[in-house]
């Protein structure tokens, strides 16, 4: 079971950034969000979808349409530049996959 | 605050066990759902398997066969055996909290990370 990412996106700073992850057990199972910068662990931005985790701004949210859920970050900022994964259940939620990653770079 | 600290040796040799330790301090162990993840170098990160406080685990099917994940909850740690190594095993290894949601509810969501430890197999 796979979650596809693009491996890049580029905007930028104050655009909109939209990264997307596609995979066929997007459809019964909720969607996560995570912003890694280099040389640090991932931080938990979205669950369930579109529920922002504690702590992280308004301009990060996320939505979900059938097999593909997409982050969007609004007035995209420097410090929004890192590594951005998506993770799910597979298709029965017996074990969880992250997407391969989609690097945000802000120009 | 709670944190998460990974402990275990840096330097593995194929065919050997690789054994980590997560210390949980600022709070309780119990309640939770705790995780291992590794990511290896310029990949994107790869869920291993989980273990409840109570005891109840699951494994990444991809690693079943070779994974143990254990827990303490009287040294408030949780530990992970990964045997038989080899290369491909090469990656920094965290552990990380299920997000809570009540009872013996289980969340996919990883809400609070430990800072990783890189472990390389190598002879």
């Amino acid at each position: 079971y796979e979650l596809t990412q693009p491996s890049s996106v580029s905007v930028s700073p104050g655009q909109t950034a939209r990264i997307t992850c596609s995979g066929n057990a997007l459809s019964t199972q909720y969607a996560f969000w995570y912003q890694q910068r280099p040389g640090q662990a991932p931080v938990l931005l979205i669950y369930k979808d579109k529920e922002r985790a504690s702590g992280i701004p308004e301009r990060f949210s996320g939505s979900s349409s059938g097999t593909i859920v997409t982050l969007t970050i609004s007035g995209v900022q420097a410090e929004d530049e890192a590594d951005y994964y998506c993770q799910s259940g597979e298709i029965n939620g017996a074990f969880e996959v992250f997407g391969g990653g989609t690097k945000l770079t802000v120009l | 605050q709670m944190q998460l600290q990974e402990s275990g040796p840096g330097l593995v040799k194929p065919s050997e066990t690789l054994s980590l330790t997560c210390n949980v301090s600022g709070g309780s162990i119990s309640g939770y759902h705790w995780s291992w993840i590794r990511q290896a170098p310029g990949k994107g990160p790869e869920w291993i398997g989980y273990i409840f406080y109570l005891g109840a685990t699951n494994y990444n099917p991809s690693l079943k066969s070779r994974v143990t994940i254990s827990v303490d909850t009287s040294k408030n740690q949780f530990s992970l055996k990964l045997n038989s190594v080899t290369a491909a095993d090469t990656a920094v290894f965290y552990c990380a909290r299920h997000l809570y949601c009540g009872g013996d509810c289980y969340s996919p969501a990883f809400d609070l990370w430990g800072q990783g430890t890189m472990v390389t197999v190598s002879p």
